[in-house]
């Protein structure tokens, strides 16, 4: 089974306007990490936001929140007041405590805010 | 503070031949993990290095191979490089023991001809 599901290839956003990028994930681990990493064409994934498996409260950063449901295994990106250069690829990750260090990645939606 | 430093950023080789790259953490992350990122197979992990001792490896085939020095910088080769092997190349630093608090780094673009 896929550790992180992303079902939106691509997604398009009016300029000023807030989007939601889905995210689902699987594990069995109690400690674990989400993360949503930005990735421009010039390929550098530039982190965004970070939330534990712990937190209670949704993780924000500036325009950057994390919609954490834990029951549901997901946790969604919302960018709020889109702005031109928030066109890139956005990757959901997952790190698990229990399993070593590495990365999962979802396959990443195209975002392109629209004039 | 210095970010993550991947040298060269784009590099173009001969099916056959092999390669090395090149990655300088942050100043005081001690743990170095390496992705394989193409447009067909997404992003994959391929290494972890900590202590510069190899921790996890991923499901790719013995002519990757990576290593860590003493201060932290880590390289990885890939040996008899294949046209399958074109990629973007991309290395994270982390301080240990922290889930959150990976940085990447621009990455190399490796085209293999």
């Amino acid at each position: 089974a896929q550790k992180i599901t992303q079902t939106q290839p691509g997604m398009f956003v009016q300029e000023k306007e807030a989007v939601t990028l889905d995210c689902t994930y699987d594990t069995s681990d109690q400690s674990y990490g989400l993360f949503w990493y930005k990735q421009p064409s010039s390929g550098e994934m530039i982190f965004l936001i970070y939330q534990g498996s712990y937190d209670e409260q949704n993780a924000t950063e500036g325009r950057y929140s994390l919609n954490f449901q834990k029951a549901r295994k997901s946790a969604n990106l919302v960018i709020s007041a889109s702005q031109l250069g928030d066109s890139a690829m956005y990757f959901c990750a997952m790190r698990e405590a229990s399993f070593g260090n590495q990365f999962y990645f979802g396959t990443g939606t195209s975002l392109t805010v629209i004039p | 503070k210095a970010g993550v430093t991947q040298t060269p950023r784009y590099l173009i080789k001969t099916r056959g031949q092999q390669v090395t790259l090149s990655c300088s953490p942050i100043s005081g992350h001690r743990s170095v993990s390496w992705y394989q990122q193409t447009p067909g197979q997404g992003l994959q992990f391929l290494f972890e290095y900590f202590s510069e001792t190899q921790r996890n490896k991923g499901n790719f085939p013995g002519r990757f191979s990576g290593r860590q020095f003493s201060n932290s910088r880590s390289e990885m080769n890939v040996s008899t490089l294949e046209l399958g092997d074109s990629a973007l190349y991309l290395c994270a630093s982390s301080a240990l023991g922290r889930l959150g608090g990976y940085t990447f780094g621009s990455g190399t673009r490796l085209t293999v001809v």
